[in-house]
């Protein structure tokens, strides 16, 4: 299957800092990226949806301004959680699709944010 | 939008047994559908998927069944093992919503010696 990175693993960063997520296809032409959040023993979220040089599309209920998504090339996708508070700990998850219909989406492999 | 329910939350067998999740799905239009699975701190794995033209697919021990017109999709795992024991997520996907996934609320399996 293809490979999708995602970087860092996990992070710790202080409250009102800001932290960058990256997520980045390998080995195929990423036209579609996902951003999802995890709390324990919960189930993915989807924050936003991102295609290539556009603007994401976020979740009712998700910040725009807090979580900054950039996707400038088909093979990375950036996300940005802004003057990031506790209750922003999580794992966070970016899957990534090409464009072809009937594909499936393949996961990195997440990242744990700890904020203290 | 589209609401997918799973159960159950837990599931506990004895190895070597069968194990079921079931899974429903509220947005017709939905037609594709995939499982997974996650061990504790790790990207979400894809064990077997089904697409809305099938009624039901099979790989090794693992299978899955679609009921469309019940909007309802199931997990069959036989001869459960150890290393089966994860948390089971379904999805679906509608291919005219920006083919963005849906999650259920996943099954913590549980194989027991």
């Amino acid at each position: 299957g293809a490979v999708v990175s995602q970087h860092p693993s996990w992070v710790i960063c202080k409250s009102g800092t800001s932290v960058k997520i990256e997520c980045r296809s390998l080995d195929f032409q990423a036209t579609t990226m996902f951003w999802y959040r995890q709390f324990p023993k919960q189930s993915l979220m989807l924050m936003a949806t991102s295609n290539e040089g556009s603007k994401a599309t976020y979740e009712q209920g998700v910040e725009k301004d807090k979580f900054l998504i950039n996707h400038a090339s088909l093979t990375l996708s950036t996300l940005t959680v802004t003057s990031a508070h506790p209750e922003d700990s999580s794992f966070y998850i970016c899957s990534a699709k090409t464009g072809l219909t009937n594909t499936e989406a393949f996961f990195g492999q997440g990242t744990r944010l700890t904020v203290v | 939008g589209e609401n997918v329910e799973q159960h159950p939350s837990t599931l506990s067998v004895q190895e070597g047994d069968s194990a079921v999740i079931k899974c429903t799905y509220s947005d017709s239009a939905s037609n594709y559908f995939p499982w997974y699975k996650q061990e504790l701190g790790k990207r979400p794995q894809l064990i077997i998927d089904i697409r809305s033209n099938v009624g039901e697919k099979k790989d090794q021990r693992i299978a899955v069944t679609l009921n469309k017109t019940a909007k309802h999709f199931s997990l069959h795992i036989t001869e459960t093992q150890p290393e089966d024991s994860a948390v089971y997520f379904c999805a679906a996907r509608d291919a005219g919503g920006g083919n963005k996934l849906t999650f259920g609320t996943g099954t913590q399996l549980k194989v027991e010696l």
